[in-house]
């Protein structure tokens, strides 16, 4: 089984600044990777998913992650936040081979204005 | 095109009861996962069902149980419900072994166990 790992449960960002949350994952085979946005009190939404090709991915709203597979890293970053970017994100793996998906155990963003 | 569909969206029992959640998939998807996300504990797996089928389930006592029909829609059952039972519950879909495309997730049903 693959293990995704989050290391920060909470990340406080000042509104305007830039953020990173942390996503590591184990996995000796090929793997999909995604990060997912949970607002409150709503399902998890798709931000952006790294199949293959380019290791930067882009969101549609400004997020951006990239792969970097000697590290087993797959870290969201945004060069400046929002108040309206608080929410909780979890990362997920899923193996090219089958589709069962492996989430963090989240990270909640808080944009302080 | 309709998203994933839960109902209800919320839930009230009190402990010892039953309860019962579902699920509609996006159309074509025959893959449905179930989801528990306590407060504070993340996303923990529950169930998935394809084609109808049973592939796999997280670590679960057997009094949480469920099934998928026909129509690749599904129902979440918990028995003999617990106060730590308390979550929200979350169903995904997929297309079948397509990893790739990635889960699509409903709004949840927020499940309260007085």
């Amino acid at each position: 089984a693959q293990s995704v790992t989050q290391l920060d449960s909470q990340v406080p960002v000042f509104e305007e600044a830039p953020v990173e949350l942390r996503c590591n994952y184990s996995s000796s085979v090929s793997v999909y990777l995604f990060w997912y946005v949970q607002y409150p009190n709503q399902g998890l939404q798709l931000l952006l998913k790294y199949l293959s090709g380019s290791t930067l991915v882009e969101s549609i709203n400004g997020f951006e992650a990239e792969f970097n597979k000697s590290q087993t890293s797959f870290h969201l970053r945004k060069p400046s936040v929002h108040i309206s970017d608080t929410a909780e994100y979890f990362c997920a793996v899923s193996e090219v081979s089958g589709n069962q998906f492996y989430f963090g155990t989240g990270t909640s963003l808080t944009v302080i204005p | 095109e309709a998203g994933v569909t839960q109902s209800p969206t919320h839930l009230i029992k009190t402990r010892g009861q039953q309860a019962t959640l579902r699920c509609s998939p996006i159309s074509g998807h025959t893959s449905v996962y179930w989801y528990q996300q306590a407060l504070g504990l993340g996303l923990q797996f529950l169930l998935w069902y394809d084609e109808g089928e049973e592939r796999n389930r997280g670590n679960f006592p057997p009094r949480f149980s469920g099934r998928q029909f026909p129509n690749y829609s599904s129902e979440l059952n918990v028995n003999a419900l617990e106060l730590e039972d308390s979550a929200l519950y979350l169903c995904a879909s997929s297309f079948s072994n397509r990893g790739n495309y990635g889960y699509t997730f409903g709004s949840g049903t927020r499940l309260t166990v007085v």
